[in-house]
């Protein structure tokens, strides 16, 4: 059964806390996304990795950080530097092709609260 | 950064009326898609058309695209309760850079 993850679905940090979120997916894609959503709001990129071992930063990278070890997974760590991380976290992964024109395959989202 | 923004913010018909939403951006684009979002939902993709191409059909959507006035229109014929949803577009630049700038997105209620 083909798809994308995102784990967990609800994530709470405290104060100071770095939290990590889980993007996993068995589609064989080569590139993934991590976008940010606030109530009301589209989409905004954070990050996104074309390859592993390499990753590149998107509109609003600051507090955030991720790795791309394996070809599967994309994890996003929100840091404390992240002042205001309360939002809807979405993950996707696509496929590169030659000319561009790939679609974008989301997962359900993690929605993180900070207590 | 927002792409630009998406027009009506949002709509209200009844089932079997047409709806109709529009997207405006602001950069040369390689192509441009839509998006559905249900309410705490991820994005599933509907439709994506490039910028050499004008409209572009699938099933009861119909997507077509200025590049002279950088704007975009996604038609939903005979619209269904199932149709309630958020629909967004999306834009990826000519630039190489694959990521999606998104819209802020069109509300859309069908009442049944």
């Amino acid at each position: 059964d083909g798809g994308i993850t995102q784990s967990p679905k609800y994530l709470f940090r405290k104060e100071g806390q770095n939290v990590t979120l889980s993007c996993e997916q068995n589609l064989n894609h080569d590139a993934m996304y991590w976008y940010r959503q606030d109530p009301g709001q589209g989409l905004r990129l954070i990050y996104y990795s074309q390859i592993v071992n390499d990753f590149q930063k998107g509109d609003i990278a600051e507090g955030y950080s991720v790795s791309r070890e394996k070809k599967e997974s994309f994890p996003l760590t929100v840091t404390s530097a992240q002042k205001n991380p309360t939002a809807f976290y979405l993950c996707a992964s696509s496929l590169l092709l030659a000319g561009g024109g790939e679609t974008q395959y989301f997962g359900p989202g993690t929605r993180l609260l900070v207590l | 950064s927002q792409q630009g923004e998406e027009d009506p913010q949002a709509l209200s018909i009844q089932e079997g009326e047409n709806a109709t939403m529009n997207c405006s951006y602001k950069t040369s684009i390689n192509n441009l898609q839509w998006y559905r979002q249900n309410s705490g939902r991820g994005l599933v993709h509907l439709i994506l058309i490039r910028s050499n191409e004008r409209e572009k059909h699938s099933g009861r959507l119909r997507v077509t695209l200025d590049t002279s006035k950088k704007s975009s229109s996604l038609l939903i014929t005979a619209s269904r309760a199932a149709d309630t949803a958020s629909y967004f577009c999306a834009t990826v630049p000519d630039t190489g850079r694959r990521a999606l700038t998104f819209g802020s997105g069109t509300r859309l209620q069908v009442q049944p």
